[in-house]
């Protein structure tokens, strides 16, 4: 059973505006969560996280939006560059836990 | 350091034959996880290491799949016999430690395809 679910495949946006990509788990236990960005042909590599004592953690253009209420987290990137272009990958974890809980991944691509 | 190793980058074989991805992690990391990739699921943790010991093998699907780590620069992960819809994108990945809130460094995955 998918834990951690990413509901939109894939995303496009224009070079400057901002990208949103969405995601949502079903577990209530979960204490953490990471965005990992993946490029073809390569392995994910780490971009973000957030406690869940948090409702926000922001980095350079990247912001995490954390809604405990409503399971569901957001990743904001602005101004979107095409370098950001990749599968973005929703991960949560349990405190204390020993393992990451994947989305399905979404595939962004921003037009120049 | 280099990250984390994985060979073959593509595997294609035939349906029935053993399959072997091999994973080289960072040095000094004390945990290794391997994962698969899927459209339908996503990353799926199909077993973790800690000091060269499987301490959660509950991801492995099958009798048909297998994984040892002998040694801290080493583990390998090996399909008998391999079946098609064992095709898929694996990936090793490396921490330092397991906390929930630890980094693994994935390396660059093994893209296999069973015909």
């Amino acid at each position: 059973d998918q834990q951690v679910k990413q509901n939109s495949p894939s995303l496009s946006v224009q070079e400057g505006r901002i990208s949103i990509l969405n995601c949502d788990y079903t577990n209530s236990m979960f204490d953490y969560f990471l965005w990992y960005k993946k490029y073809p042909a390569e392995g994910p590599t780490f971009l973000i996280s957030i406690s869940s004592i948090k409702d926000k953690n922001e980095d350079g253009r990247f912001t995490v939006f954390l809604n405990k209420s409503a399971k569901h987290l957001s990743l904001h990137i602005v101004p979107s560059q095409p370098g950001d272009s990749a599968v973005y990958f929703c991960a949560a974890s349990l405190y204390g836990g020993n393992q990451f809980y994947f989305g399905t991944g979404t595939s962004l691509t921003v037009i120049p | 350091d280099a990250g984390v190793i994985q060979s073959p980058r593509h595997e294609v074989t035939e349906m029935g034959q053993e399959v072997t991805l091999r994973c080289k992690p960072i040095s000094g990391h004390d945990y290794l996880f391997w994962y698969r990739q899927t459209m339908m699921r996503g990353l799926e943790l199909l077993i973790y290491f800690n000091n060269n010991v499987p301490i959660d093998d509950s991801g492995m699907p099958e009798d048909r799949f297998s994984a040892k780590m002998p040694n801290a620069s080493f583990s390998t992960l090996k399909i008998q016999p391999s079946e098609p819809r064992d095709s898929a994108v694996y990936f090793c990945a490396s921490s330092l430690r397991v906390g929930y809130t630890d980094t693994q460094y994935f390396g660059p995955g093994t893209r296999l395809t069973v015909l």
